[in-house]
């Protein structure tokens, strides 16, 4: 059974950096490319970008270039989501998913919520 | 980047009926990277339709997808209480992968 589980909710306050962890389960996690994807309060999905827990190559969003890392660690299986320079626009609920090469993701964590707040 | 505008924002129908949800994009998306999830609050996002038309596993054949180029759309054929969640397209032919604004659908 697949399945993808992420760490705790956190609160942090603005220009901090948090980082979110999330560990698959059920499948060879170098096969599959890991996906963030964010929801604000009241917001839509929003794409973050991806890695490839193989050759740990990644992909982002321009919108977050310079504050997101990507990175993974093969030994145990975890991918994780790091993000800085913190401010109440971030506050969010933080998914990860996995995707087979160039496809739709398919399976999702649970989210984890960051707040930002003083 | 692919601006992808679902319409419309909110439908509310009773069980039963049907559901139309359109996705129109700001260019032409190839169907195989076109996707359909629903979500629900407190839920992860579920994956329903992929390459526009292929159900994911364990998806009801309720559950159906169309279009192509510009124009997708997802169908719910017989509307059930559970089918109550927002709804969201997404095409991943061009970085950045970009999702819809969402339908949300009420059962009455």
């Amino acid at each position: 059974q697949v399945q993808l589980a992420q760490s705790g909710a956190e609160v942090k306050n603005p220009g901090a950096s948090v980082k979110v962890s999330c560990k698959p389960s059920g499948y060879a996690f170098s096969d599959f490319y890991i996906h963030w994807v964010r929801q604000a309060p009241g917001q839509g999905l929003e794409w973050m970008g991806w890695i490839n827990p193989k050759t740990g190559g990644t992909n982002y969003a321009q919108k977050f270039e310079g504050r997101v890392s990507l990175t993974r660690d093969t030994s145990i299986a975890a991918a994780y989501l790091g993000l800085s320079r913190l401010t109440s626009d971030d506050t969010a609920v933080y998914y990860c998913a996995r995707a087979f090469g160039r496809s739709s993701p398919d399976h999702w964590g649970q989210g984890t919520l960051v707040r930002v707040s003083s | 980047d692919t601006v992808l505008t679902q319409s419309p924002g909110t439908l509310s129908l009773s069980p039963g009926e049907r559901a139309i949800l359109s996705c129109r994009a700001s260019q032409s998306v190839t169907s195989v990277y076109l996707a359909w999830y629903q979500h629900k609050p407190g839920r992860a996002p579920r994956l329903l339709i992929y390459g526009a038309y292929s159900r994911a596993t364990g998806v009801p054949d309720r559950f159906s997808g169309s279009g192509s180029g510009t124009d997708f759309s997802l169908t719910i054929s017989r509307l059930e209480p559970e089918d109550s969640a927002v709804y969201y397209c997404q095409q991943f032919e061009s970085s950045p992968l970009t999702f819809g604004g969402g339908t949300k659908v009420e059962i009455k």
